[in-house]
């Protein structure tokens, strides 16, 4: 079963701007995590948010994390052609038999140049 | 960094027949071995949980008869598809927990792409 919810599905900008994607979960998380998936390629992990933290970054990448309202996001400045992909958060889930990775839905994002 | 390695890429097989895929962790000990499938444009499944020298964990409403996971070394678990059928063909994509220091991060096989006909 899927455990976050992203949105938006889709999202189509201009080289040069940046794209903001938001992923919602529902259970108690020891961390958050982003990657990136090109085209029916391998998954990339970005970056890894615990918990206790509510803002990371990354170069290009800021993500923010508010366990309160059970979401993060994700942005990327000053996006490329090259940041078209696919990108996915997972939840780290806190669970009795034993801690596993569950993925939203994903948001496909183009930047065209 | 760590590094896993599935085999083979992509494979095509008439249905009926059975594949088998490996997934491998090249330069540490996965303790936990996790099997997704991805279908066209939709994201990550969790199909089971595998850990080394038990039986694998499946998810609800995967089929462990059809689905056959063994880990039988910390670098080496398979993901057998019985009796395959078209609906099968899917993007199948490994796991591996339990290298280095980070004992939350896991790394990601490149996929194996299935094609059954």
């Amino acid at each position: 079963s899927q455990q976050g919810e992203e949105d938006p599905q889709a999202l189509s900008i201009q080289e040069g701007e940046n794209a903001t994607m938001n992923c919602s979960y529902k259970t108690s998380i020891n961390n958050l995590q982003w990657y990136r998936q090109n085209s029916g390629r391998g998954l990339v992990h970005l970056i890894l948010i615990r918990s206790n933290e509510r803002e990371k970054h990354s170069g290009r990448l800021r993500v923010t994390l508010d366990t309160s309202k059970k979401s993060s996001s994700l942005l990327i400045t000053a996006s490329r052609a090259a940041d078209t992909a696919s990108y996915f958060c997972a939840t780290d889930e806190i669970k009795a038999a034993g801690n596993k990775l569950t993925f939203g839905g994903g948001t496909r994002v183009l930047v065209k140049p | 960094g760590a590094v896993v390695s599935q085999h083979p890429s992509w494979v095509i097989c008439k249905s009926g027949t059975s594949v088998k895929i490996e997934c491998r962790s090249l330069d540490f000990q996965a303790t936990t071995m996790f099997w997704y499938r991805q279908f066209p444009k939709q994201s990550l499944m969790l199909m089971a949980t595998s850990n080394e020298g038990s039986k694998a964990t499946y998810e609800q409403g995967v089929e462990k008869d059809k689905f056959l996971i063994n880990h039988a070394s910390l670098t080496l678990s398979t993901l057998t598809v019985t009796s395959a059928h078209p609906e099968d063909s899917s993007f199948y994509i490994c796991s591996a927990r339990g290298g280095g220091g980070n004992v939350y991060e896991q790394y990601f096989g490149p996929g194996t792409r299935l094609t059954v006909t």
